[in-house]
């Protein structure tokens, strides 16, 4: 079992709809991190959480660490909006662990 | 732009060749990370240095990568007697150690893509 699990895997939503992009990890953290990856492969951090909810513009991440369990939220969705969503995590040590992604479809 | 470089973005070699990666950091970034991805799977740790020392090394780097940071700013990472398997992004990011400790943000470069024919 991989330590840090996202779903779903793939998704397509329609312009405008609510999008929630799910994180569980199995072990103790000190930070979870959002990133956004488009076609390419560039990287961009979105949120680094330890703690409750952060909010930037249509996207709101929250975090749950009794239950090892983060949301990423995408409001209002728009095309450019597609994108691979990936959740990792900081636990010992400094690296990051990754979850698989989530590729994020947003049709017009 | 993040202001992490990487060099080159793309790279295609043969069989048994052997390649070298730069990645710069931002410039008062003193953590330098190397990951790779494979299609259609999340990042993997390679190492990672603080400043000029190399602190962690994976498992998945084998006795053909070797990495080093020999100023304490850009990284190069080396792949020897490449093999198919090591076609990947490979993906640089750096970050600043706070003194009062504490979480701290990566910023990821464009990374390279190696391709081993």
């Amino acid at each position: 079992k991989n330590e840090v699990e996202q779903s779903p895997q793939n998704l397509t939503a329609q312009e405008g709809e609510f999008i929630t992009i799910n994180c569980s990890y199995s072990v103790g953290i000190s930070a979870l991190h959002w990133l956004q990856q488009h076609p390419g492969g560039g990287i961009v951090s979105l949120f680094m959480l330890s703690s409750g909810k952060k909010k930037h513009g249509r996207l709101i991440a929250t975090i749950n660490i009794q239950e090892k369990h983060s949301s990423l939220h995408i409001t209002a969705s728009h095309p450019r909006d597609s994108a691979v969503y990936i959740c990792a995590v900081k636990a010992a040590g400094n690296k990051l662990t990754f979850g698989g992604g989530t590729r994020v479809l947003v049709k017009p | 732009d993040t202001g992490v470089s990487q060099n080159p973005r793309h790279k295609i070699t043969k069989r048994g060749q052997n390649v070298t990666f730069r990645c710069d950091p931002i410039s008062e970034h003193n953590r330098l990370y190397w990951y790779r991805q494979t299609l259609g799977q999340g990042p993997e740790f390679l190492t990672y240095f603080q400043n000029e020392a190399q602190l962690e090394k994976s498992r998945l780097l084998s006795d053909r990568f070797s990495a080093e940071r020999p100023k304490g700013s850009f990284s190069t990472l080396e792949i020897q007697r490449t093999e198919q398997g090591d076609s990947a992004m490979y993906l640089c990011a750096s970050s600043l150690r706070k003194i009062a400790g504490g979480p701290n943000e990566q910023f990821f470069g464009p990374g390279t893509r190696l391709t081993v024919l």
